[in-house]
């Protein structure tokens, strides 16, 4: 059974800093690996999608990496801003299936 | 530009009340999904539809039923609404045939049991 698992669940930095979420599979057949970002009562956002045969995927300040073998997800958010507070999560949708599994998010608050 | 288009946003039901949660989307997709989202738990995934004329359970479908009226549209029904179904609801769909499709959601639907 496929898990997804995101630490830390919260993270506070000051606004500049280049910080790295992280999310981890348990099982490497996946068909592909996106990250979203959730504001307080909206929906979730799509940020970056990473196919499975791909390492990784770039849109503006961020930068997503995707490593099978060892079941690892980062994304890289350079210089950051107030506005990048929201929670992230990392879904994957495994080979075969229609589904995709959701971690459940790393909280982040970026201080002025 | 609508997306995904969930209806009502907010609902209050009494326990053993039934309602319907409505979400359309105007991408041409072939899946559709039903998550629901707790603190603590993240989302799970109560149904999915691959295609216009199926659906399949999730990890939590028992109280739940679903139906795939056409391509755009995909409810879902709470038959006899317990305390237990409190969340907020999140209809999603991508398309299928695709690595590269993401995931798009709709803005949920806020619904407390009491």
């Amino acid at each position: 059974k496929q898990e997804v698992t995101q630490i830390p669940a919260a993270l506070s930095v000051p606004e500049g800093e280049n910080l790295v979420l992280n999310c981890s599979f348990t099982d490497s057949a996946i068909y592909n690996l996106q990250w979203f970002r959730q504001d307080p009562g909206k929906g979730l956002t799509s940020l970056l999608l990473i196919q499975s045969s791909q390492r990784e995927q770039t849109s503006g300040r961020l930068n997503a990496s995707l490593d099978k073998s060892s079941g690892r997800s980062t994304l890289y958010i350079a210089a950051s801003q107030p506005g990048d507070s929201a929670t992230y999560l990392c879904a994957v949708k495994r080979f075969g299936t229609y589904k995709y599994i959701f971690g459940t998010g790393t909280r982040l608050k970026v201080l002025a | 530009n609508a997306g995904v288009t969930q209806t009502p946003k907010f609902q209050v039901l009494k326990t053993g009340q039934s309602m319907t949660l409505q979400c359309a989307q105007d991408m041409n997709h072939n899946s559709m999904y039903w998550y629901r989202q707790d603190p603590g738990m993240g989302l799970r995934l109560i149904y999915y539809s691959a295609s216009e004329g199926t659906t399949d359970k999730g990890e939590v479908p028992n109280g739940y039923n679903v139906s795939r009226l056409n391509k755009r549209e995909f409810s879902l029904r709470l038959e006899s609404a317990a305390p237990s179904q409190t969340s907020v609801y999140f209809c999603a769909s991508s398309a299928a045939d695709s690595s590269n499709s993401p995931l798009h959601f709709g803005n949920g639907t806020r619904l407390t049991v009491t």
